[in-house]
C-alpha cells in the first residue's frame, strides 16, 4: 500500500520560503507511471494544484504560482519537495502531496488523477 | 485555465435517498473528468475517473455520466459513511483544477 507523509513546519513568516517534503513508502517514486504532485487547500476554499515533478526531474507549475514555486526529487531517498517563496497570509492552506497517475488511459486523453494523498499539513503564514 | 462550477454548494439528504449533483465546466472537456470525496479532516479520496469509470474499492452506489461540459456524480443509496464533500476535477488541459465542492449533510 502507497502512503505519502508531508513533513515541514506548521508557521512561516510572510515574505520568507516555505519548504515541505512529501516521502513515500510503499512504493518507487521512481516508476514511470507517476507523477508527484503538491495540492493546497485554504481553509474553507478550493483545491489548488500546485504542480508536479516526474522522476527524472521534469517538472510543470501552475501559472497561477509559477514564479514562486519549485518542486524537486530525490529519488534515493524516495522524497520529493516543495518551496514556495515571497509568502503572504493568502498561502495559508493544508498542504498535500499527492501521486497522479500517468499510464492510466481514459477514453480522450491520459487519466491525470490522483489516486494516493498524504494526510495534509497546516501551513500557516504569519508573523 | 478551465474553471469547473458545481451545483448545489450544498445539500441535505437522508440516509437512503438517491442523490445527485452536476459539475460544469467552462469549456468542452470531453469525459476527462473526476470526482472526489472529501471528509473533514482528511484528503480527497478518487471515486469516479474518465467521468464515469468506477475507481478499484469504492462502492458501485457511486457512479459518474457526463461529457463535453456537463457531469453529474450520483450516490443511488445515500450510507452514512457518504456524508462529506464531493470535488470534481478536470484533467482535460493544464493546469488541472478543481471545482468549488458541494457539502452532503444530513436533514
Amino acid at each position: 500500500q502507497v502512503q505519502l507523509q508531508e513533513s515541514g513546519p506548521g508557521l512561516v513568516k510572510p515574505s520568507q520560503t516555505l519548504s515541505l517534503t512529501c516521502t513515500v513508502s510503499g512504493g518507487s517514486i521512481s516508476s514511470g507511471d507517476y507523477y508527484w504532485s503538491w495540492i493546497r487547500q485554504p481553509p474553507g476554499e478550493d483545491l489548488e494544484w500546485i504542480g508536479y515533478i516526474y522522476y527524472s526531474g521534469s517538472t510543470y507549475y501552475n501559472p497561477s504560482l509559477k514564479s514562486r514555486v519549485t518542486i524537486s526529487v530525490d529519488t534515493s531517498k524516495n522524497q520529493f519537495s516543495l518551496k514556495l517563496s515571497s509568502l503572504t497570509a493568502a498561502d495559508t492552506a493544508v498542504y498535500y502531496c499527492a501521486r497522479q497517475t500517468a499510464a492510466r488511459y481514459c477514453s480522450s486523453t491520459t487519466c491525470y488523477v490522483f489516486d494516493y494523498w498524504g494526510q495534509g499539513t497546516l501551513v500557516t503564514v504569519s508573523s | 485555465a478551465i474553471q469547473l462550477t458545481q451545483s448545489p454548494s450544498s445539500l441535505s439528504a437522508s440516509v437512503g435517498d438517491r442523490v445527485t449533483f452536476t459539475c460544469r465546466a467552462s469549456q468542452g472537456i470531453s469525459s476527462a473528468l473526476a470526482w472526489y470525496q472529501q471528509k473533514p479532516g482528511k484528503p480527497p479520496n478518487l471515486l469516479i475517473y474518465d467521468a464515469s469509470s468506477l475507481e478499484s474499492g469504492v462502492p458501485s452506489r457511486f457512479s459518474g455520466s457526463g461529457s463535453g461540459t456537463d457531469f453529474t456524480l450520483t450516490i443511488s443509496s445515500l450510507q452514512p459513511e457518504d456524508f462529506a464533500t464531493y470535488y470534481c476535477q478536470q484533467f482535460s488541459s493544464y493546469p488541472f483544477t478543481f471545482g468549488p465542492g458541494t457539502k452532503v449533510d444530513i436533514k
